[in-house]
């Protein structure tokens, strides 16, 4: 069976520090892969998302960058995190035809201090 | 282009009352329709979705949803709420053909009071 796993579920980190949220989905292949952002226990925002390795496309400008280095591999970066950084972190995966929707992972709380 | 509308922030009812969460979509082919809930710190679990057939799809947890074509709503509906009902409740769409991202609707909290 498809599983998905995200970690860490929840990460402390200060101003100006770097961040890597590490998502990898197992039991399927060449899914399609997103990372969403959830702030104030609300609204979903799609941050990224990624049809193939090597191909991301990004929705929202912002101080985040993605990678997909395998097909089962996704990984949300920052350089240097800002205070409006901090918030919930979910992770995504569907296959092509999307007939059965998104599996979630877990999430990661980001707190940025 | 796609969208969905949960109208209600929150829902209130008293456990053992049936609930409604409404849901109003706009795709411009035919629709996939899902719903997902989310406790407080976890990700979204996904509860039903209607693809095809009947107009009334049932879920997890007693859950079920009509889908209905003419209003172009999709309302989640059990018919006697529980305590553990309680969380935020998305409602999300897509069209059938290409490649579509899901769009979420904003969330309902449901609150169930003893």
């Amino acid at each position: 069976s498809q599983t998905i796993h995200q970690w860490p579920a929840t990460l402390v980190q200060p101003v100006g520090s770097p961040l890597s949220l590490e998502c990898t989905v197992e039991g399927t292949s060449n899914p399609n892969l997103y990372w969403y952002r959830q702030a104030a226990g609300r609204g979903l925002q799609l941050l990224f998302y990624s049809v193939g390795i090597g191909q991301i496309s990004s929705e929202v400008p912002q101080n985040l960058s993605a990678s997909r280095p395998q097909d089962r591999q996704f990984i949300l970066s920052s350089k240097k995190l800002l205070l409006s950084d901090s918030g919930f972190y979910l992770c995504a995966w569907s296959v092509d035809t999307g007939r059965g929707g998104y599996t979630f992972g877990s999430g990661t709380r980001l707190t940025v201090v | 282009a796609q969208s969905v509308a949960q109208p209600e922030d929150q829902v209130n009812v008293a456990e053992g009352n049936p609930l409604t969460v409404k849901c109003t979509y706009s795709v411009s082919g035919n629709p996939y329709l899902f719903w997902y809930v989310q406790y407080p710190n976890r990700g979204l679990q996904f509860l039903l979705k209607y693809i095809t057939g009947d107009n009334l799809v049932k879920g997890s947890y007693g859950f079920e949803a009509e889908f209905n074509k003419s209003q172009t709503s999709f309302h989640l509906k059990k018919p006697s709420a529980l305590v553990s009902d309680s969380a935020l409740y998305f409602c999300a769409v897509r069209e059938s053909t290409g490649f579509q991202k899901l769009v979420f609707g904003t969330g309902t909290r449901l609150l169930v009071s003893p």
